[in-house]
């Protein structure tokens, strides 16, 4: 079946420092590629996503990457900030058979050291 | 203010007392979809419905069921609940198409014994 394999589990950064995380997905007919950030005892919120025609989207600190060829995206968070610290998800989906099933990473647990 | 709304946000049971979750949306949105979380595991999709009475299963549907019969509620029904079904679940919603952005309710925490 489909699936979405993300790297790291954890990842531990020097406040200042840049953070990426990386996803491989499998379904090539996905073309939406979110990431979420979860905050401890909090629901999963939306900070970038990207869709299959475009390679780059960036906002402020928070830029995404795509490699459709590889099947690849990437999250890089530049100048990181102990508010930065929680837990990633991205996930994918694209219109399998007509439909929208999203599959989800296991999660980065980001922790921005001051 | 737009919100997707669950409730309970925590329930404890017993195995086999059958419950429902409700969920419910404000935003007139299309797109409706169950989460379950697991250490380890991240996010799981349930099931999802892409419109009134369009229903289908995500990638862990066995043991649940949903029905979609107002555009604005979705609630998830155990059934027979067992205690692999406690877990931390997320209701959510969306548009379709190029302003799919999904919000996400609070949470529902749920301990079967």
């Amino acid at each position: 079946g489909e699936n979405v394999e993300q790297h790291p589990s954890t990842l531990s950064v020097q406040e200042g420092d840049s953070a990426v995380i990386k996803c491989t997905y499998s379904d090539s007919a996905s073309n939406y590629f979110p990431w979420y950030k979860q905050e401890l005892g909090k629901r999963p919120q939306l900070i970038i996503d990207i869709r299959s025609n475009v390679g780059e989207k960036k906002d402020q600190r928070i830029a995404v990457t795509l490699n459709k060829t590889a099947k690849h995206f990437s999250l890089h968070i530049t100048e990181t900030q102990p508010e930065d610290s929680a837990v990633y998800f991205c996930a994918a989906t694209g219109p399998t058979s007509g439909t929208y099933k999203y599959i989800f990473g296991t999660g980065t647990r980001l922790k921005v050291l001051a | 203010e737009a919100q997707v709304t669950q409730n309970p946000r925590y329930l404890i049971t017993v195995t086999g007392k059958k419950l429902t979750v409700t969920c419910s949306q404000n935003m007139n949105h299309e797109y409706m979809s169950w989460y379950r979380q697991d250490p380890g595991l991240g996010l799981r999709q349930i099931y999802y419905s892409m419109n009134v009475e369009v229903t289908d299963k995500g990638d862990v549907p066995e043991g649940y069921k949903v029905s979609r019969k107002e555009k604005r509620n979705f609630p998830l029904i155990l059934e027979s609940p067992s205690p692999n079904q406690t877990s931390l679940y997320f209701c959510a919603s969306s548009l379709l198409g190029v302003k799919n952005i999904q919000y996400f309710g609070a949470g529902t925490r749920l301990s079967v014994l």
